[in-house]
């Protein structure tokens, strides 16, 4: 059964960093692209950045594009995000799912994702 | 302002047809980039529900169906049930000249009737 389990969330002031973790099971997880999708209070689902499967590619959403940096390591079936000059616009459940295979990087639909970790940015 | 356009909300009685509609342009379901739809029941994580603008995954009933002409796209749901009342967005690529990335649509709440 392939599994998600995200961690790292917690509440932290504006300008504060975090780091999101994100473990994988059930699948070979090297052979999959990446992405982390979060979704504020009472908003829809917004897109915050792929990875490629071997790291060779990362990209961003203009909203965090800079301050974020997605990364994974194979060897450990984990995903990452850093976080850095949060924002109160930040605050969201942060999901990472995978990018399904049969696709150019980036196109790809998640048919795998995590539970969420929530992320609150305020003062 | 999401860069894929849904109806904030549908609605429909038990054993109906309803459809959601996914507009975009010309730099993503145009492009033509292909088109994946989510179902999110509150409080849980999305669920796919078509990929590659009419695939099925396994275990999505067939009742759920998805078209796309164009730069844009369709989710029909037939013969409406109550445990269809949830959320349901839409995603595709977006290629410009300022960048390249994941789109998805506002979200579309159904609700049954």
């Amino acid at each position: 059964q392939e599994h998600l389990a995200e961690s790292g969330g917690g509440l932290v002031k504006p300008g504060g960093s975090l780091r999101l973790s994100c473990v994988a099971s059930g699948f070979t997880f090297s052979d999959y692209d990446m992405r982390w999708i979060r979704q504020a209070p009472g908003k829809g689902l917004e897109w915050v950045s792929d990875i490629s499967s071997s790291s060779r590619y990362t990209n961003y959403a203009d909203a965090v594009k800079g301050r974020f940096t997605i990364s994974r390591d194979n060897a450990k079936n984990s995903l990452f995000l850093e976080m850095n000059s949060l924002r109160v616009e930040d605050t969201a459940v942060y999901y990472c799912a995978n990018s399904g295979g049969g696709y150019n990087y980036g196109q790809g639909a998640s048919d795998v994702w995590g539970q969420g970790t929530t992320v609150t940015v305020s003062s | 302002q999401s860069v894929l356009t849904q109806p904030p909300s549908v609605s429909g009685a038990p054993g109906q047809r309803v459809t959601i509609s996914c507009t975009g342009s010309g730099s993503n379901i145009g492009s033509p980039y292909d088109v994946h739809w989510y179902q999110q029941l509150p409080g849980t994580a999305p669920k796919l529900l078509i990929y590659g603008n009419t695939n099925r995954p396994s275990g999505v009933p067939d009742r759920f169906s998805g078209s796309k002409s164009g730069t844009s796209a369709s989710l029909a749901i037939t013969g409406l049930q109550a445990e269809d009342e949830a959320f349901y967005y839409c995603q595709s690529f977006d290629s410009s000249l300022s960048g390249s990335g994941v789109v998805f649509g506002g979200g579309t709440k159904l609700t049954v009737l």
